[in-house]
């Protein structure tokens, strides 16, 4: 089984400044894809950036990036010169073969103008 | 290309009754994807269809079921509404069955009186 935890549930930066959100995870697959994605008050869900496990270096989209520690089954998100249309929740999320998503819990991201 | 789409947006039913949601996949993609989201559960996953086949199933009873057409749009039905059956009910396209990033559509808001 396929397991996500997102232990904190709530989070605040100041509008231009740096946050991370931290994800761990569980899988006994050796391949596998780990996400974060956005869910705004509109309730839409967006990709923000993707991570395939067999990938050394870790992605960057932008003003996000991950910190992804495959021994660790650690993967965050960093979100640098945060604006306030970064608020709000962020799942981070994992598949492998069946292609199933497993979600964590989510967090809630607010940004301080 | 256009996103995934869904209909209706927004549906109220009574306790006892049935509903058909319906989801348009992006171009091209082949797989369809579906998740309920709540308050209380989070993002769990109901099932997904790959060429008009149900490829996976997650752990909801079998008043859930939908299908997939040859054109891979996909309709979920949910029969004798129960309250606990209000959620968020999102759909997700992606290109191929495994491995794949996942696209959302907008979600349906079911709200079962």
């Amino acid at each position: 089984a396929q397991t996500v935890t997102q232990s904190q549930p709530e989070m605040s930066v100041q509008e231009a400044e740096t946050v991370t959100l931290s994800c761990t995870y569980d899988t006994s697959e050796s391949d596998y894809y780990l996400f974060w994605y956005k869910q705004p008050p509109s309730r839409q869900m967006i990709l923000v950036i993707r991570q395939e496990a067999y990938k050394q270096q870790n992605a960057t989209e932008n003003r996000f990036s991950v910190n992804f520690q495959k021994a660790a089954k650690s993967f965050s998100l960093k979100i640098s010169d945060s604006q306030l249309g970064d608020a709000a929740m962020y799942f981070c999320a994992l598949t492998g073969a069946n292609s199933k998503l497993t979600f964590g819990k989510g967090i809630t991201l607010s940004v301080r103008p | 290309k256009a996103g995934v789409t869904q209909t209706p947006r927004y549906l109220i039913k009574t306790r006892g009754q049935q509903v058909t949601l319906s989801c348009s996949p992006i171009s091209g993609h082949r797989s369809v994807s579906w998740y309920q989201q709540t308050p209380g559960q989070g993002l769990q996953f109901l099932f997904e269809y790959f060429s008009e086949t149900q490829r996976n199933k997650g752990n909801f009873p079998g008043r859930f079921s939908g299908r997939q057409f040859s054109n891979s749009r996909s309709e979920m039905n949910v029969s004798t509404l129960e309250l606990g059956d209000s959620a968020l009910y999102l759909c997700a396209s992606s290109f191929e069955f495994s491995y794949n990033e996942q696209f959302f559509g907008p979600g349906t808001r079911l709200t079962v009186l």
